[in-house]
């Protein structure tokens, strides 16, 4: 089955410290891969996607093909990247639609 | 321009009634999703149509869920004799299906209760 698994459902750090969202998917085909974003009180976004291989708000995500992991991060965490973050893939198999993960909410203290 | 816009924002109905919930996408986008965010939970696919028709209905969690797509736009998921289960956070999106762009454009979603 294609899958994208997001190992934690919490992450905790204090701001300032390094950040890094776990997202692994299952390998068919050659999926695109993105990370949404859902900020409270605001409706889910995209945050960037490996294709554009871009820098948003300071996140990067690298895609591991060897390892079929696509992970989030960012090197010095701010408070106001307190949010759920969700991985996903396309789907392999002639539908234009996504897979996501289940999800990672990610705190940051002050 | 306007985004994916849901209604309503918030429907509170009992147990056994219907509720129909209402996408209208980015004008243009050929493709619409629906999904269901349920507390503590993850996004979960529900259908998918590519224009008006629904290649994809393998999310729809019985026989009781059910949508469609007219005109290519505004779709319309229905709940017949609803379930305190069903309570949930309904979301649409939209997308632009071209090349390999799959970015998908969500709507603020409708907070369905039932009591």
């Amino acid at each position: 089955a294609q899958r994208v698994t997001q190992p934690e459902k919490l992450l905790s750090v204090f701001k300032g410290a390094p950040v890094e969202l776990k997202c692994n998917y299952s390998y068919s085909g050659s999926p695109e891969l993105f990370w949404y974003v859902q900020y409270s009180r605001q409706r889910l976004q995209l945050l960037l996607r490996h294709i554009s291989r871009e820098s948003i708000k300071g996140f990067t995500a690298d895609l591991n093909k060897g390892e079929t992991s696509f992970h989030l991060k960012k090197p010095f965490a701010q408070e106001e990247d307190s949010a759920m973050y969700y991985c996903a893939r396309t789907f392999s198999g002639g539908y234009n639609k996504l897979i996501f993960g289940a999800g990672t909410r990610l705190a940051v203290h002050p | 321009g306007a985004g994916v816009s849901q209604s309503p924002s918030n429907k509170v109905t009992e147990k056994g009634k219907d509720v129909e919930l209402r996408c209208d996408p980015i004008s243009g986008h050929t493709a619409l999703y629906w999904y269901r965010q349920s507390l503590g939970q993850g996004l979960e696919f529900l259908i998918y149509f590519q224009g008006n028709s629904a290649p994809d209905k393998s999310g729809l969690p019985s026989d009781r869920f059910s949508a469609e797509r007219t005109g290519g736009s505004v779709s319309t998921l229905t709940i017949q004799r609803t379930q305190q289960e069903d309570s949930a956070v309904y979301l649409c999106a939209s997308s632009l299906v071209q090349g390999y762009s799959y970015e998908q454009y969500f709507g603020p979603g409708t907070r369905l209760t039932v009591t």
